[in-house]
């Protein structure tokens, strides 16, 4: 069975950085595309970053672009997101998502249960 | 503002018809494939349709989804008071090379 656990979120000040971690298990990881996708709470959903398999083709959102960074570990089957200068706007539930067929798209066929970033001064 | 459009809100009544729409363009939707998820409260979100207008296994057939030029929508017959959730179409957008969600839809269901 497919399990996505994210784990990293907290509460940080406008200007810091935190980084997310994504495990994954029950699936070849480095068969698969993965992407992060937020959630303002209470808002609709936001695609955030993606990267291929091999993690040689990043993919950001323009809102993201230039301060967070996607990465991923295969050997460990993990998935990563560094996120630096960060803004209140960057509050929200970030989630793991998993790329299904065709690859990189809005393709998520696994989702991870989210982890909460709180940006607040 | 999402680059997809869809109604805030639907509702009707169990056992009936619903169908929510999503509105795009000729970078998105007129381009590429439509996908629905289903968010049930607190919950993560869940693929309900891929490609337009395919079932992932274990969606219920009472799910169907459709595209034209650049609108595309779902529906969903026999409704159940389960079926009470938020419902969000996506589609990749060739002109900012990636995925793009619409503001999504919360159906209730009287």
């Amino acid at each position: 069975e497919v399990h996505l656990v994210e784990s990293g979120g907290g509460v940080v000040r406008p200007g810091g950085s935190l980084r997310l971690s994504c495990a994954a298990s029950g699936f070849t990881f480095d068969d698969y595309d993965m992407s992060w996708v937020r959630q303002a709470p209470g808002k609709g959903l936001e695609w955030v970053s993606g990267l291929n398999w091999s993690g040689s083709r990043t993919y950001y959102a323009d809102s993201v672009k230039g301060r967070f960074t996607i990465s991923r570990d295969n050997a460990k089957n993990s998935l990563h997101l560094q996120m630096n200068s960060l803004r209140a706007e960057d509050t929200a539930f970030y989630f793991c998502a998993r790329n299904g067929e065709l690859g990189m798209g809005p393709n998520f066929d696994y989702w991870g249960q989210g982890t909460l970033v709180t940006v607040s001064s | 503002q999402s680059v997809l459009t869809q109604p805030p809100s639907a509702s009707e009544t169990p056992g009936q018809r619903v169908t929510i729409s999503c509105s795009g363009g000729s970078s998105n939707i007129g381009s590429n494939f439509v996908y629905w998820y289903q968010q049930l409260p607190g919950t993560a979100p869940k693929l309900l349709i891929y490609r337009n207008n395919q079932r992932p296994s274990g969606v219920p057939d009472r799910f169907s989804g459709s595209k034209s030029g650049t609108s595309a929508s779902l529906a969903i017959s026999g409704l159940r008071s389960e079926d009470e959730a938020d419902y969000y179409c996506a589609a990749w957008d060739d002109s900012l090379s990636g995925p793009v969600f619409g503001g999504g839809t919360k159906l209730t269901v009287l």
